[in-house]
């Protein structure tokens, strides 16, 4: 099984600033990458599929890259609403498997 | 508009059966290019990957899970059915059912994601 590992696992950031959240895989995954964003209490929300694509609706404020087993989620200008957990996700093989998570809070 | 629901007891005893139903809206379990998955979350923890299910009845499991998981689908009800088996405290957990999106990115190249989510269901194992 492929194993995802997030880092870091949690992080204070303010209102405006740059952030990077990056996962890694086990073994190579191609772009097989999707990044998930969940509040409290709430089901996760996709974000990016495909490593690099925003799926409709979300700000572009938020972007993925990475391909292999390095991956990155950026927040290009944190606003109050993106306080929340980042979950990365595999999509190359069966059984799927996500990250640890990352708690994004305020600082 | 695409919905998921998730129903089932919300307490169960240890060493019985658990029976969870995903019911579905706006999209049909018989799409090619959709699917469902169970996926679930302690308190406080990750979101760990159950199982799932696609339009032309292949299912796939958890590694560690396998041999306490089911599932199946009624296209008919627009239902997927999750049973697991022998349940332990450390099953507590709120689970959701999540639909899978297929699209094809290059010739013989597809890779999937979890799009529309159900609200999630907390399960409690305690006797």
């Amino acid at each position: 099984d492929i194993q995802m590992t997030q880092s870091p696992s949690s992080l204070s950031a303010s209102v405006g600033d740059r952030v990077t959240i990056t996962c890694r895989a086990s073994q190579s995954i191609s772009s097989y990458l999707n990044w998930y964003q969940q509040k409290p209490g709430k089901a996760p929300k996709l974000l990016i599929y495909a490593a690099s694509s925003l799926q409709s609706g979300v700000p572009s404020r938020f972007s993925g890259s990475g391909s292999g087993t390095d991956f990155t989620l950026t927040i290009s200008s944190l606003q109050p609403e993106d306080f929340a957990t980042y979950y990365c996700q595999q999509s190359y093989s069966t059984p799927c498997s996500f990250g640890q998570g990352t708690k994004l809070e305020i600082k | 508009q695409v919905t998921l629901k998730e129903s089932g007891p919300v307490l169960v005893k240890p060493t019985e059966t658990l029976t969870l139903t995903c019911t579905v809206s706006g999209f049909s379990l018989s799409n090619a290019r959709m699917g469902v998955s169970w996926i679930r979350q302690p308190p406080g923890k990750a979101l760990e990957w159950l199982a799932h299910i696609f339009s032309n009845d292949e299912k796939s499991y958890s590694t560690s899970l396998k041999s306490r998981l089911t599932i199946s689908k009624d296209t008919s009800k627009s239902q997927v059915v999750l049973t697991m088996t022998n349940m332990d405290p450390v099953d507590t957990a709120t689970y959701y059912c999540a639909r899978i999106t297929m699209i094809v990115v290059a010739p013989y190249t597809v890779l999937h994601y979890f799009d529309y989510w159900g609200q999630g269901t907390l399960v409690t194992v305690s006797s």
